[in-house]
């Protein structure tokens, strides 16, 4: 059975640094690997979609990566900004006959001004 | 495109009253998820649909949850009865599965059973 973890579950960071985020799953039978951001009361904002066969896709100030093999996802966060903060989720769409669909957690991230 | 559209956003119901909660997918997108988000189990699938049929449902609680897509633009989620332990926030969100396979989330709807 898949399992996705996100560890820390809260991290606080001085705004300006840079950060990673870290997702591990326990089957490496995926499609693909997403990361989406969630605000307090709102609905989940997708941020990157890694397929299987990639290594990493950027957008902006993040960049996220997959390792299949060891089952790992980072998504990092360049010269953060309080705006960042956020609880950040990562989901993985399984490869088995479910087809399904499994969140980690999150990691909820603080960013001092 | 206006993003995939839930209603209500609120709902506050006593305990046996029947609940349901609407979902309107982006236009194209052919499968759609009904998510439940509680702070004890994280996010959790209940259901997804594929060209309008159920296809997983493995993840409703129990019979007192339902759900339909009866077309390619609508799709509701029902509790009858509903019970204080399904207060919880509901997804829907959808996918274009000739695409990229990204989601796309509503802004979900907060249900409390009192």
């Amino acid at each position: 059975k898949q399992e996705v973890t996100q560890i820390p579950a809260a991290l606080s960071v001085p705004e300006g640094e840079n950060l990673v985020l870290n997702c591990s799953f326990t089957d490496s039978a995926i499609y693909n690997l997403q990361w989406f951001r969630q605000d307090p009361g709102k609905g989940l904002t997708s941020l990157l979609l890694i397929q299987s066969s990639q290594r990493e896709q950027t957008s902006g100030r993040l960049n996220a990566s997959l390792d299949k093999s060891s089952g790992r996802s980072t998504l990092y966060i360049a010269a953060s900004q309080p705006g960042d903060s956020a609880t950040y989720l990562c989901a993985v769409r399984t490869m088995n006959r479910d087809d399904k669909i499994i969140f980690g957690k999150g990691t909820r991230l603080h960013i001092l001004p | 495109d206006a993003g995939v559209i839930q209603s209500p956003r609120h709902e506050v119901t006593e305990m046996g009253q029947e609940v349901t909660l609407r979902c309107k997918p982006i236009s194209g997108h052919n499968s759609l998820f009904w998510y439940r988000q509680t702070m004890m189990r994280g996010l959790e699938l209940l259901i997804y649909f594929n060209n309008n049929v159920p296809i997983d449902d493995s993840g409703m609680p129990e019979d007192r949850f339902s759900a339909k897509m009866p077309n390619a633009s609508f799709s509701t989620l029902k509790i009858q009865p509903s019970e204080p332990r399904d207060s919880a926030v509901y997804f829907c969100a959808s996918r274009s599965d000739g695409g990229s396979y990204e989601q796309y989330f509503g802004p979900g709807t907060r249900l409390t059973v009192t």
